[in-house]
């Protein structure tokens, strides 16, 4: 069946070092990919998607490139910033229409 | 935004008790999804729904039933709650678009079963 893999945090950085969350996956059929973040007490939001290989879904800063010889979809931004903290769920959807999720990851930037 | 309201937000229970949580939308998405997030986990799938009366189970359906009478509501209940089931229950809706199937979540509903 589907499934997604993703290292495992918490994930602790100083502010404007560079953020990498790797992500993995399997898959039958052409998944479409996703990134959802996850603040503290609220919902998922959607942070970036990308829905074919080498597409690059990009949003407030962060980037993640569909490769799909390498079954990734790695999360990365420049410059975090304290206001980054959260948890971050990559995703999938196939054939069923409903996401996949991996375990998630917990970002904490510090001052 | 994708206008989804979730109800109760939060409630606690006893074991045994039936309880219904309910996930209502304001667009007219065909798709409609429970999932509960525990730690660890991530977030798995209960059920979820392609159209009315239409349901089929994901990975964790054991204990839970689901009911979709109107396009805009759907109905997760536990009909008989176990400690177990004590988890936030996310409900998300899917909105088609030429972009791909992106899915929008609401709020989420704690409960407690004691």
């Amino acid at each position: 069946g589907d499934s997604v893999t993703q290292m495992e945090g918490p994930v602790t950085l100083s502010e404007e070092a560079f953020l990498t969350i790797n992500c993995t996956y399997t898959a039958t059929g052409y998944p479409s990919l996703f990134w959802y973040v996850q603040y503290p007490g609220e919902g998922l939001q959607l942070l970036l998607k990308a829905t074919k290989a080498d597409d690059k879904g990009s949003n407030k800063g962060f980037e993640a490139t569909y490769r799909k010889e390498t079954t990734s979809f790695h999360l990365e931004k420049g410059s975090v910033q304290v206001s980054d903290s959260a948890v971050y769920f990559c995703a999938l959807t196939a054939s069923r229409r409903a996401l996949t999720f991996g375990s998630g990851t917990r970002l904490q930037v510090q001052p | 935004d994708a206008g989804i309201t979730q109800s109760p937000r939060h409630k606690v229970t006893e074991t045994g008790t039936p309880v219904t949580l309910r996930c209502h939308q304001t667009e007219n998405h065909r798709y409609m999804y429970w999932y509960r997030q525990d730690p660890g986990h991530g977030l798995r799938l209960i059920h979820y729904s392609y159209g009315v009366k239409d349901t089929d189970k994901g990975e964790v359906s054991d204990g839970y039933s689901v009911s979709r009478s109107k396009t805009e509501d759907f109905l997760l209940t536990l009909e008989s709650a176990t400690s177990s089931q004590t988890s936030v229950y996310f409900c998300a809706i899917s909105e088609d678009g030429p972009s791909g199937n992106t899915i929008y979540f609401g709020e989420g509903s704690w409960l407690t079963v004691v």
